[in-house]
């Protein structure tokens, strides 16, 4: 099936620090969406991409749609703790109805 | 608020015991889904619904029911509950028909003994 694959699993930085996570796919998506889950919580929209090449930022955040449409990147800018939490990438498979899910990247802040 | 809500937040359950997880949202969307959350697995997708009457199978469907006779309502039902159904359980919903931008409830944690 589509399997959408995060890397890296775990990251744990430096509060100030930039960091870049990524998806990738043996599938073509047409849609990209970043979700972010504070612990105990459920998961919530950050970006959502829809054209292949796009960049889009949101505050710190930034994230791009890439051009073979089989993978997309995330960065978050100068980290501060509440960047904690896990974050995923997601896509609709065949139809616009379905959602994949990546396993998530587990993002630590140390203060 | 708009919010999407589910009940119970927790539950303890043993194995065969039918149970049901209710989804309810205020903001009339039409799409809504349930997910479960496994370490290491991510959010796999088990039900969604298009609009009323329409619900369709995701990823992993097996040991789960659902209805949709009302566009705010979405309750899951585990007719036989199995220790292999211990998870984390989502629902969201999204404007639209259509699964992009979903909003998340706060999810239940289910064990089954």
């Amino acid at each position: 099936g589509q399997q959408l694959n995060q890397s890296p699993q775990s990251m744990f930085i430096q509060e100030g620090e930039d960091v870049s996570m990524n998806c990738t796919s043996s599938s073509i998506f047409n849609t990209w969406l970043w979700y972010k889950q504070d612990p105990g919580e459920g998961p919530v929209l950050l970006i959502a991409l829809y054209k292949a090449g796009e960049l889009t930022s949101n505050g710190r955040l930034t994230a791009q749609f890439g051009i073979t449409r089989k993978d997309s990147f995330l960065n978050i800018s100068a980290s501060i703790p509440s960047d904690v939490g896990i974050y995923f990438c997601a896509g609709p498979r065949y139809n616009n109805n379905d959602m994949r899910f990546g396993a998530g990247t587990r993002l630590t802040v140390k203060p | 608020e708009a919010q999407v809500t589910q009940n119970p937040r927790y539950l303890i359950t043993v194995t065969g015991k039918k149970l049901t997880v209710t989804c309810s949202q205020n903001m009339n969307h039409e799409y809504m889904s349930w997910y479960r959350q496994d370490p290491g697995l991510g959010l796999r997708q088990i039900y969604y619904s298009m609009n009323v009457e329409v619900t369709d199978k995701g990823d992993v469907p097996e040991g789960y029911k659902v209805s949709r006779k009302e566009k705010r309502n979405f309750p899951l039902i585990l007719e036989s509950p199995s220790p292999n159904q211990t998870s984390l359980y989502f629902c969201a919903s999204s404007l639209g028909d259509t699964a992009y931008e979903q909003y998340f409830g706060p999810g239940t944690r289910l064990t089954v003994t």
